[in-house]
């Protein structure tokens, strides 16, 4: 079936130091790839998106490239802040032209602590 | 200001009773979802509407129930057949229109039962 795996946090790391979230799919056609971000005690914020293949989603100095030969979509920044601190979602969705809605299928999220 | 409520922020309920999550939206959605998040688990979906008057069950719907009687309203029923019904409840919409489905997610409500 289709679904999404995220490396395992929590993942510590020093302000400004470099980030990566490992994001891998399966799925048996082409979806559209998301990653949300989620602040202690509140909701989930799409962060950025992708819909096809090679598609560079990119949101508040985060990036995320879609990497249909590895299905891949990790998720990176260059220099992470404190208030980058939160829980991070990658999330896939198969959509069709045929105006029927797909549902979201999540990852079990990857926490995100950064210390001053 | 578009958005999507979920009230209370807290909710503490006695075993054996039924509590209602209530979610309301004013973004003109016409699909609706309910998720429940747990530790470690991600988020797992409940129940679903695409439209007024029509829901489906998601990955999880035993012991919960819906309502979709107006388009801005999707309340969640936990029942006391829930058998473990502490956890996060976010409750989502989408316009549902290609090429992608962005979900708008409410601030949650975490329920506690004892």
């Amino acid at each position: 079936g289709n679904s999404v795996t995220q490396m395992e946090g929590p993942v510590t790391l020093s302000e400004e130091a470099f980030l990566t979230i490992n994001c891998t799919y399966t799925a048996t056609g082409y979806p559209s790839l998301f990653w949300y971000v989620q602040y202690p005690g509140e909701g989930l914020q799409l962060l950025l998106k992708a819909t096809k293949a090679d598609d560079k989603g990119s949101n508040k100095g985060f990036e995320a490239t879609y990497r249909k030969e590895t299905t891949s979509f990790h998720l990176e920044k260059g220099s992470v802040q404190v208030s980058d601190s939160a829980v991070y979602f990658c999330a896939l969705i198969f959509t069709s032209y045929g105006g029927s809605q797909g549902n979201l299928i999540f990852g079990k999220g990857t926490k995100l602590s950064v210390k001053p | 200001d578009g958005g999507i409520t979920q009230s209370p922020k807290y909710l503490f309920r006695k075993e054996g009773q039924n509590v209602t999550l209530s979610c309301e939206q004013n973004l003109n959605h016409d699909a609706m979802y309910w998720y429940r998040q747990d530790p470690g688990q991600g988020l797992r979906l409940i129940y679903y509407s695409q439209i007024v008057n029509d829901f489906q069950k998601g990955d999880i719907a035993e012991g919960y129930s819906v309502s979709r009687e107006k388009k801005e309203s999707f309340p969640l029923t936990v029942t006391s057949a829930q058998k473990n019904p502490t956890a996060f409840y976010l409750c989502a919409s989408t316009s549902g229109r290609h090429p992608f489905y962005e979900q708008y997610f409410g601030p949650g409500t975490r329920l506690t039962v004892t």
